[in-house]
């Protein structure tokens, strides 16, 4: 069936440090992964897709990386913000989007 | 701002009682998803409307239903409510089916008591 998980519920990261968020599938036929950001209050925000046939895409201060060998997807956040406080939630795609449970990452002043 | 917006935001409602949840899409998008998503979870699709039109389900019962009217705006419905339909309800916006950009509104969050 289809599942996406992720590793870690929280995430504590110094500002200025980079941020790893990573999150496990298990349905090989999707065609798309996302990342999306949801800020208390507020619905998800688009941050990053990749398409199943990469590995890599970066975007501004953000870079997923994708191994499907072992079914793996992560999002890496450069210099993170205090404004990158949120919880982060991976998706997947086939004809619908399958979210994960999400992660909070705190940002230490 | 996404564009898209969700009314009401807020809503308290008995158990068995009915309800509808509006959705305005962005503008020129003509696709609209909802999603339920419980405290402390990831949201999980219900259904997506295309062109006035179901396109696609998840595992909801029949007692969720939808519409899409001629200017892609939707409505939610959700009949005999009980106490697990307490959630945050999202609608999502996006041009075409297969588009991963899609554009979520601010949520309803409705209560089931």
């Amino acid at each position: 069936g289809e599942s996406v998980g992720l590793h870690l519920p929280t995430l504590s990261v110094q500002e200025g440090d980079n941020s790893i968020i990573n999150c496990a599938y298990s349905n090989s036929a999707s065609d798309y992964f996302i990342w999306y950001k949801q800020e208390s209050g507020k619905g998800p925000q688009f941050i990053i897709d990749i398409r199943s046939n990469m590995d890599k895409r970066q975007g501004q201060r953000v870079t997923v990386l994708l191994n499907k060998t072992v079914k793996h997807l992560s999002l890496q956040i450069a210099a993170t913000q205090p404004g990158d406080s949120a919880v982060y939630f991976c998706a997947e795609r086939r004809e619908k989007l399958t979210f994960g449970t999400g992660t909070r990452l705190t940002i230490i002043p | 701002e996404t564009g898209v917006t969700q009314s009401p935001t807020h809503l308290i409602k008995t158990r068995g009682q009915q309800v509808t949840l509006r959705c305005s899409s962005q503008s020129g998008h003509n696709t609209v998803s909802w999603y339920q998503q419980a405290l402390g979870q990831g949201p999980q699709f219900i259904f997506q409307y295309y062109r006035e039109e179901e396109n696609g389900r998840g595992n909801f019962p029949p007692r969720f239903s939808g519409l899409q009217f001629p200017n892609y705006s939707s409505e939610l419905n959700v009949n005999a409510l009980e106490l697990d339909d307490s959630a945050l309800y999202l609608c999502a916006s996006s041009l075409g089916r297969g588009n991963t950009e899609a554009f979520f509104g601010q949520g309803t969050r409705l209560t089931v008591v």
